[in-house]
């Protein structure tokens, strides 16, 4: 299969542990943000999302967290599992219904049993 | 609901010869976006479609490549002729107007040009 993670900055962890996935995205006038995981093979699948209005949003063992002052988003997943490991984007989307996603460059996550 | 479809799944063609792609959206979803990930980099955009207009095609690299959408339902992507360097893995997505919420995304069509 295609290797998704070829060249990308990667963070190794153990099952059990925390991961934190960081991402500074480009537009300051982004007013949506989104986590999307691909796994070889696959297209991207949504993960969990984030307003402009907000700071932080949890889902089922995930949290994303934005800081627009410095335009940094981050991904923190909680007990991660095997079945975490791939590639994780963040994407941001300007308010217009119009605009579309900008992708950043991606995080291979690679989890150990 | 059936999800955004794409096919081939994969496709193996040797330079200078053509190959079409094709995605078919979530139905009523009137905004199609196609989108290329090469090798190891990240996910660009290349065109997105309202109906069977094109609303932004700022993402095509070159007018080897060339977007249809007869009807507003499914999309084709053909390049024409294929180089080296557009190997890598078509993504295409679908989403509703109105909806200021990410896309659903197909599984790719991974292109390979020898």
């Amino acid at each position: 299969g295609e290797s998704v993670g070829l060249h990308l900055p990667t963070l190794s962890v153990q099952e059990g542990d925390n991961s934190i996935i960081n991402c500074a995205y480009s537009n300051s006038a982004s007013d949506y943000f989104i986590w999307y995981k691909q796994e070889s093979g696959k297209g991207p699948q949504f993960i969990i999302d984030i307003r402009s209005n907000m700071d932080k949003r949890q889902g089922q063992r995930v949290t994303v967290l934005l800081n627009k002052t410095v335009k940094h988003l981050s991904l923190q997943i909680a007990a991660t599992q095997p079945g975490d490991s791939a590639v994780y984007f963040c994407a941001e989307k300007g308010n217009s219904g119009y605009s579309t996603l900008t992708f950043g460059k991606g995080t291979m996550l690679l989890v150990s049993p | 609901e059936a999800g955004v479809t794409q096919f081939p799944s994969h496709s193996v063609i040797e330079k200078g010869q053509t190959v079409t792609l094709r995605c078919d959206p979530i139905s009523g979803h009137d905004n199609l976006y196609w989108y290329r990930r090469v090798m190891g980099k990240e996910i660009k955009f290349l065109l997105h479609f309202v109906k069977e207009s094109k609303q932004d095609e700022s993402g095509m690299p070159n007018n080897r490549f060339l977007a249809e959408r007869t009807g507003g339902t499914y999309s084709t992507l053909k390049v024409q002729p294929a180089e080296l360097e557009d190997s890598g893995v078509y993504f295409c997505a679908s989403s509703q107007v109105t909806a200021l919420t990410g896309y659903t995304f197909g599984s790719g069509t991974r292109l390979t040009v020898v």
